[in-house]
Order: C-alpha cells, then structure tokens, then sequence
C-alpha cells in the first residue's frame, strides 16, 4: 500500500540554521508528493509540490526533489527564521485514488 | 483566495450530545474530506465525498456520519459524543480535475467532549 515515513521531531534549530526534514515514501504507479505546512492554531497550508521524478518543488526559501530511485521527497531550506516553526507533513497523493496520505508530521522548533 | 470555511474554531461538548460540524467550501470543487488530527497520529481520514449525496468511509468512520446534500458544504455528525472524540477536527476540499494541486484546508475544529 502507499505510505509516507518522515523523521520525528521536534527539530530544534537556531535562526539562520540549516533546515532538512528527512522523507521516504512507498507508493504504487506515479504519485504526486507534497509538503504541507501547519503554523499554531492554524490549518495545513500547501507548501510545495513535486509531481513527477525529478521535479524540484520551492516555495518560501524551502526546496524538495522528486527522487523516485531513493522514493525520498526531504525537505530543506538554508536559513530557517523564528516565524518557520511549525509542523510540517509530507504527503502523498495517488492520484488513482485521490486520497492523500500524511506522514505523522515534523515539528520544527526555531530560535532566535 | 479559494477558501474553505469551518464554522466553529473551538468548540466544547458533553457527552452523549450530537454533535454537527460544519464545513463550506466556495471553489466548486466535486471531493470533499473530513479528517482528524492527534498527537503522535497525524490526520487520519474519516469519510470523503465525491459528489452531493455521495459519502464514502475513510479510515475511521466509527461513531461519526456526514451529510452533502449541497455541493458546497460537507458536514460531519457526531451521533453520540464520547471523550475520545476530543480531537482537532479539519475538512478539505479538492477539485477532481487537478489532483496536482493537492487539497485546500479549512482553518480547523478544535472539540472538546467532557
């Protein structure tokens, strides 16, 4: 079946730190990844999306690449800023079933 | 902005009450989705919809119904609220036709059932 595994967090950072929130996906056919971002007391947002192997998603100074050999979508961002702490979900999408599928979410904690 | 609207952001129940939540989305879009959200679990799927009157089951559809009776708007039922429905309740919506563009969420539900 398709799953999405991301490493546990919190991750805790200083500001201007290096970001990267590791991701692994197991899927049949070609599906779409994504990363949603949830700020506190807030929905998810879409952050970035990557709909095809090699594609690379970025959005607000975050990066992430379709790597269908390593089935890795890792999210990275060079300096991350106090306002950047949030959770944030890796996600599938097969778009046989129009259902997405949710990693267990990455808090990142940052500090000035 | 598309937009997906929850009616209540914090809300607090008792036990044994019905409990509707309510969700409208003004973009069109065909499939709808209620999920909840814990700590340690992420979001699971509740039930989704792919058109009025349509509903299927998610992954954990127990003690929970919906209703789409228009388009716009997916709501979930609580028949008998019990305490381990305090949750973080979210609803989506997606067009079919662009499954690329992933959902758009609602801002939240947060429930408390005492």
């Amino acid at each position: 079946g398709n799953s999405v595994t991301q490493m546990e967090g919190p991750v805790t950072l200083s500001e201007e730190a290096f970001l990267t929130i590791n991701c692994t996906y197991t899927a049949t056919g070609y599906p779409s990844l994504f990363w949603y971002v949830q700020y506190p007391g807030e929905g998810l947002q879409l952050l970035l999306k990557a709909t095809k192997a090699d594609d690379k998603g970025s959005n607000k100074g975050f990066e992430a690449t379709y790597r269908k050999e390593t089935t890795s979508f890792h999210l990275e961002k060079g300096s991350v800023q106090v306002s950047d702490s949030a959770v944030y979900f890796c996600v599938l999408l097969n778009t046989g079933f129009q259902k997405l599928v949710f990693g267990t979410g990455t808090r990142l904690l940052v500090s000035p | 902005d598309v937009k997906v609207t929850q009616s209540s952001r914090y809300l607090v129940k008792r036990t044994g009450e019905k409990v509707f939540l309510e969700c409208v989305q003004d973009m069109d879009h065909e499939n709808m989705f209620w999920y909840r959200q814990d700590p340690g679990l992420g979001l699971r799927l509740i039930y989704f919809s792919y058109d009025v009157k349509m509903k299927e089951k998610g992954d954990i559809p127990e003690g929970y119904s919906v209703s789409r009776e228009k388009k716009e708007r997916f709501s979930l039922i609580l028949e008998s609220a019990s305490t381990n429905q305090t949750s973080m309740y979210l609803c989506a919506s997606q067009d079919r036709g662009r499954s690329d563009y992933g959902y758009t969420f609602g801002s939240g539900t947060r429930l408390t059932v005492v």
